[in-house]
């Protein structure tokens, strides 16, 4: 089975532009979850998303959007860009996102923010 | 709220012997699941270990184990006959049995491996 793949590794955008990152999760897993990786913050739970509806949120400001859509490829979307958003954004996935569940991560999209 | 502490920001180790990487966690929770997770420089995030709290006995995989203390609230990893591809960055983090999809993560430790 292939992993979890993220689209783009690495990006560069200036402040107030926006940006939107993608996820394919494991064929099969239906739930996606996103989280930011920063030096200073470490790993930071953003959303989670299940059958296209987002079933939970962390504690980000409403810039911070996701979608997911009916083939479970999700993506987040950045809105207003601040420097503090330059960071790893990890994304994950799990067949039901159960608590048990592995979650299987990709390898990131690096953002930076200038 | 679940919160996670790693107190030991950076370890170090000598090839073929063993390390311990300490992790404390805090809540009022029942239902919860513990887990390692490994980042190597190449930065994807892997699962090495996990614990369900209703679980007494602690979990082995192969050369890494859990001490999993439920009344503590401490569940450290042990690496045995630690290896240069050990070399990693390692998160302990806490999954409640309520909330879907979310882990919360301690802040890692850098753990080095000497030949």
């Amino acid at each position: 089975k292939a992993g979890v793949t993220q689209t783009p590794r690495y990006l560069i955008k200036t402040r107030g532009q926006q940006v939107t990152l993608s996820c394919s999760p494991i064929s099969g897993h239906r739930s996606v979850s996103w989280y930011q990786q920063t030096p200073g913050q470490g790993l930071q739970f953003l959303f989670e998303y299940f059958s296209e509806t987002q079933r939970n949120k962390g504690n980000f400001p409403g810039r911070f959007s996701g979608r997911q859509f009916s083939n479970s490829r999700s993506e987040m979307n950045v809105s207003t860009l601040e420097l503090g958003d330059s960071a790893l954004y990890l994304c994950a996935s799990t067949f039901s996102g159960g608590p048990y569940n592995e979650q299987f991560f990709g390898p990131g999209t690096r953002l930076t923010v200038l | 709220a679940q919160t996670v502490t790693q107190s030991q920001p950076e370890m170090s180790v000598q090839e073929a012997e063993t390390v311990t990487l300490s992790c404390t966690y805090d809540t009022s929770e029942s239902d919860y699941y513990l887990f390692w997770y490994k980042q190597p420089p190449s930065r994807q995030m892997i699962l090495v270990i996990r614990q369900e709290a209703y679980k007494q006995q602690n979990a082995t995989e192969n050369r890494f184990s859990v001490n999993f203390q439920k009344a503590a609230k401490s569940f450290s990893l042990k690496i045995s006959d630690s290896q240069l591809g050990d070399a990693a960055m390692y998160f302990c983090a806490y999954r409640s049995g309520d909330i879907a999809g979310k882990s919360t993560f301690g802040d890692g430790t850098t753990l080095t491996v000497k030949p």
